[in-house]
């Protein structure tokens, strides 16, 4: 099946810098979508991309979808602490399809 | 709005137990989702209904049983429970071709131990 890397597994990081996080698949995807996850809770959508090459912005946030459609990245400028938590990428091939899921980055901010 | 509500939220069970774990949303979807989620390895698919009346096997199904009782309740059921099904376990649910594509809508999890 598809396999998804993500990268990094972990950061720890100082309050006030920026963040960058990517996924990468053996299999295009026509759809990406980034979630967060906070402690304790479930995984909730930050930003979803559906066209290689979009970039698309929420805030803070920033992700790109790929050109190759294999592909996709995160970034998050001038991290805060409510930042904390971990970040999955997903990918699916088509609006019925099931979602496969990076394994996660794992973000520590330090005041 | 509740959203997707799981029970119970945390469980420990001795090996070779039995037990249901409970999901419910209202918000009218149509698929629902099962979900383990363990360090290192993100979410996987366990099961998953795509519409009332229908399941179907997702990555890791094996030692799970479901039940999509009805449009707002999907449960999962491990018969014989085994140490490596310790994990937190996460249903989600969400209607294909509605709103954002692929948008899963998560509950807060159910933490399972397994001794």
């Amino acid at each position: 099946g598809q396999q998804l890397n993500q990268s990094p597994q972990s950061m720890f990081i100082q309050e006030g810098e920026d963040v960058s996080m990517n996924c990468t698949s053996s299999s295009i995807f026509n759809t990406w979508l980034w979630y967060k996850q906070d402690p304790g809770e479930g995984p909730v959508l930050l930003i979803a991309l559906y066209k290689a090459g979009e970039l698309t912005s929420n805030g803070r946030l920033t992700a790109q979808f790929g050109i190759t459609r294999k592909d996709s990245f995160l970034n998050i400028s001038a991290s805060i602490p409510s930042d904390v938590g971990i970040y999955f990428c997903a990918g699916q091939l088509n609006s019925w399809g099931k979602l496969q899921f990076g394994a996660g980055t794992q973000v520590v901010v330090t005041p | 709005n509740a959203g997707v509500t799981q029970t119970p939220k945390f469980q420990v069970l001795k090996t070779g137990q039995s037990m249901t774990l409970q999901c419910a949303q209202d918000m009218n979807h149509n698929s629902m989702y099962w979900y383990r989620q363990d360090p290192g390895m993100g979410l996987r698919l366990i099961y998953y209904s795509a519409s009332e009346g229908t399941t179907d096997k997702g990555e890791v199904p094996n030692g799970y049983n479901v039940s999509r009782l009805n449009k707002r309740e999907f449960s999962l059921r491990l018969e014989s429970a085994a140490p490596s099904q310790t994990s937190v376990y996460f249903c989600a649910s969400r209607t294909p071709g509605q709103g954002f594509p692929g948008e899963l809508f998560f509950g807060e999890g159910s933490r399972l131990t397994v001794l």
